[in-house]
């Protein structure tokens, strides 16, 4: 089955950017999605078909997809960006849904 | 405004059977899929499976096929999972969620399932 590799965490500095990434075979030819979950909440989404942000996301988040990884980017990042990303892909050759083990975002 | 609401938690013994339910409000209830996903303490998140209320078809995850049921009852505006004999292991937070297209809309809240000995 298709799977989703996602580096388990990442620290930025307030005002700096993160990258988080999502490593997966031939991962451009897909859409990627992006899930945001804060501690103790439900996820939301952040970015949409790699690059479409969700209504009410700023616009220090994006997305890009090309090759074998996609990427979700924070730029200027505030201590509200804390929390886990995930990825999540629709595998159409086994018709399934796929997250990826998601990155917990620290902002120190 | 599209709202998912579930109940907050269950309690269970090993062995029990369960079905949590999801209520859906703010839209057309059974125009769109709703899909389940698992989420274990301090783990990420695993789809279990989708269903699309206008007619019940179901399309479930092999890593969760035969371990628990996704029904609906449009009537209801309300989508539910079950399980006829709850393990240790069933403990995790449920999250039901629209789908809107091959990604995850609204999300319910979740209901925390916590099974014991």
């Amino acid at each position: 089955s298709y799977i989703l590799t996602q580096a388990p965490s990442v620290s930025v500095a307030p005002g700096q950017s993160a990258t988080i990434s999502c490593g997966g075979d031939n991962i451009g030819a897909k859409n990627v999605h992006w899930y945001q979950q804060r501690p103790g909440q439900a996820p939301v989404g952040v970015v949409y078909d790699n690059s479409d942000r969700a209504t009410g996301i700023p616009e220090r988040f994006s997305g890009s997809n090309s090759g074998d990884t996609a990427t979700l980017t924070i730029i200027g990042a505030e201590a509200g960006d804390e929390a886990d990303y995930y990825c999540q892909v629709w595998d159409s050759n086994s018709d399934i849904y796929v997250f990826g083990g998601g990155t917990k975002v620290t902002v120190l | 405004e599209v709202q998912l609401e579930q109940p907050e938690k269950e309690m269970k013994k090993m062995g029990e059977s369960l079905k949590i339910s999801c209520k859906g409000s703010g839209y057309r209830f059974s125009s769109f899929w709703i899909g389940w996903v698992r989420q274990r303490p301090g783990k990420g998140l695993e789809w279990m499976g989708i269903i699309y209320p206008g007619d019940s078809d179901t399309n479930y995850s092999p890593s969760f096929q035969g371990q628990a049921t996704i029904s609906v009852d449009k009537s209801l505006t309300t989508a539910y999972l079950q399980w006829n004999a709850l393990k240790a292991s069933d403990t995790a937070t449920y999250y039901c969620v629209t789908m809107r297209g091959y990604r995850f809309g609204a999300w319910g809240q979740g209901t925390a399932v916590i099974v014991s000995s």
